[in-house]
């Protein structure tokens, strides 16, 4: 069975500086992976997909993420946060269905 | 382009009442989805349909369910409200064409059962 797993349910970093969220992914199938935010009280609004071709997928809000078939991983990561970053992210494949992780809480400290 | 529509934004129900949510996806799309959120339980897929046909369904029991129109929007109904079915529940629209390939999400629909 497809599922996704997000290996941080909460991420604590200070302003300025680099971030990674971790993904990892099951599936035997081709999947096409993507990355998502949730500010509160909102929707989804999509950061970057993978859905063929370079393993390093660039989003946008200076975000990317690079897709590893061997580790089955898709980790986000951006190399300088601000404080507007502060978001619950989840990471989602999809094979017959769109499938999410249980997401991962970025907290910016300044 | 208009982005997915849901409607009302936020619901207030008693145990035991029916709900409908509505959905009006993005101009073209032919596929939309319904997810249920909440904090127990995380983004739980409720439903796929395409075309107006359900092409998946998730693990959900009967008193959920839904349906799309000739004009793509959809909507889902919810009978015999529990508390547990509080929850923000999203719609996406959903194209396989071209370099917007993927999942839109709309604002969902804050139900509150009581």
């Amino acid at each position: 069975a497809q599922s996704v797993t997000q290996l941080d349910s909460q991420v604590p970093v200070f302003e300025e500086a680099p971030v990674e969220l971790r993904c990892n992914y099951s599936s035997s199938v081709s999947v096409y992976l993507f990355w998502y935010v949730q500010y509160p009280n909102q929707g989804l609004q999509l950061l970057l997909k993978y859905l063929s071709g370079s393993t390093l997928v660039k989003g946008i809000n200076g975000f990317e993420a690079e897709f590893n078939k061997s580790q089955t991983s898709f980790h986000l990561r951006k190399p300088s946060v601000h404080i507007s970053d502060t978001a619950e992210y989840f990471c989602a494949a999809r094979g017959n269905k769109l499938v999410f992780g249980a997401g991962t809480i970025l907290r910016v400290k300044s | 382009k208009a982005g997915v529509t849901q409607t009302p934004r936020y619901l207030i129900k008693t145990r035991g009442q029916q709900v409908t949510l509505s959905c009006s996806p993005i101009s073209g799309h032919r596929s939309v989805s319904w997810y249920q959120q909440t904090p127990g339980q995380g983004l739980q897929f409720l439903f796929e349909y395409f075309s107006e046909t359900q092409r998946n369904k998730g693990n959900f029991p009967g008193r959920f369910s839904g349906r799309q129109f000739s004009n793509s929007r959809s909507e889902m109904n919810v009978s015999t409200l529990e508390l547990g079915d509080s929850a923000l529940y999203l719609c996406a629209s959903y194209t396989d064409r071209g370099p917007n390939y993927g999942y839109t999400f709309g604002s969902g629909t804050r139900l509150t059962v009581v």
